[in-house]
């Protein structure tokens, strides 16, 4: 049973530029969840996707955007990158029926802007 | 909004019990997770409260106490494997269904001989 990947594992972009990061959910899942994490920090919610619709996001700029596959897949992308952007980008997915709705995360994309 | 605070750093020996305590605000409560989370890797579920009490889970076990806005994670028979940073989430219930969870900073956990 595979769990949450995600691609790339490693990005380095300079200032503003633009990125594209994925995630496949796990088996069975059907929502997605983007975090940031700065070093030192827990994860921030960026936003979350169910039925191919952005529920809602979190305290971050429409710089960030993202979408959702008819498989669950998903995608995150950043514009006009910023130094500040720097950081692991985690993807969790969880399953909209299940009462505890238990979100698993993915390894994490480490992106790092110069 | 949530507020969730955890101390930011422990030290325990191997082969004590350790707890790592976490405290909350917020506007929404649907439940408190714990999750362990090594270094450069992502972080792993540990155990879910929604109730008051506490669960186990092996050498794991979480207590919440929805009236004190307070949970405590309870590790025993530490091991060396056991050092890592312990996130503590609070889950709120999204206007558009769904949930996300509110992190806090973390404890990082440093597990000596």
């Amino acid at each position: 049973d595979a769990g949450v990947t995600q691609s790339p594992t490693h990005l380095i972009k300079t200032r503003g530029q633009q990125v594209t990061l994925r995630c496949s959910p796990k088996s069975g899942h059907d929502t997605v969840s983007w975090y940031q994490q700065a070093l030192g920090q827990g994860p921030q919610f960026i936003f979350q996707y169910y039925e191919e619709e952005e529920r809602q996001r979190g305290n971050f700029p429409d710089r960030f955007s993202g979408h959702q596959f008819p498989n669950y897949s998903s995608e995150l992308n950043v514009n006009a990158l910023l130094l500040g952007d720097s950081a692991l980008y985690l993807c969790a997915s969880s399953f909209q029926g299940k009462s505890t709705d238990t979100q698993y995360f993915g390894p994490g994309t480490r992106l790092t802007v110069l | 909004g949530q507020n969730i605070d955890q101390p930011t750093e422990m030290t325990a020996t191997e082969g004590a019990i350790v707890q790592i305590n976490c405290t909350y605000q917020t506007s929404g409560f649907n439940g408190l997770f714990w999750y362990q989370q090594h270094a450069g890797e992502a972080p792993t579920f540990l155990s879910y409260n929604v109730l008051d009490g506490l669960e186990e889970k092996g050498r794991f076990s979480s207590f919440l106490s929805r009236s004190k806005g307070y949970s405590y994670l309870l590790l025993k028979e530490l091991q060396m494997k056991d050092s890592a940073s312990y996130l503590c989430a609070v889950r709120d219930a999204l206007t558009g269904g769904g949930n996300k969870l509110t992190f806090g900073t973390g404890t990082q956990l440093k597990v000596e001989l």
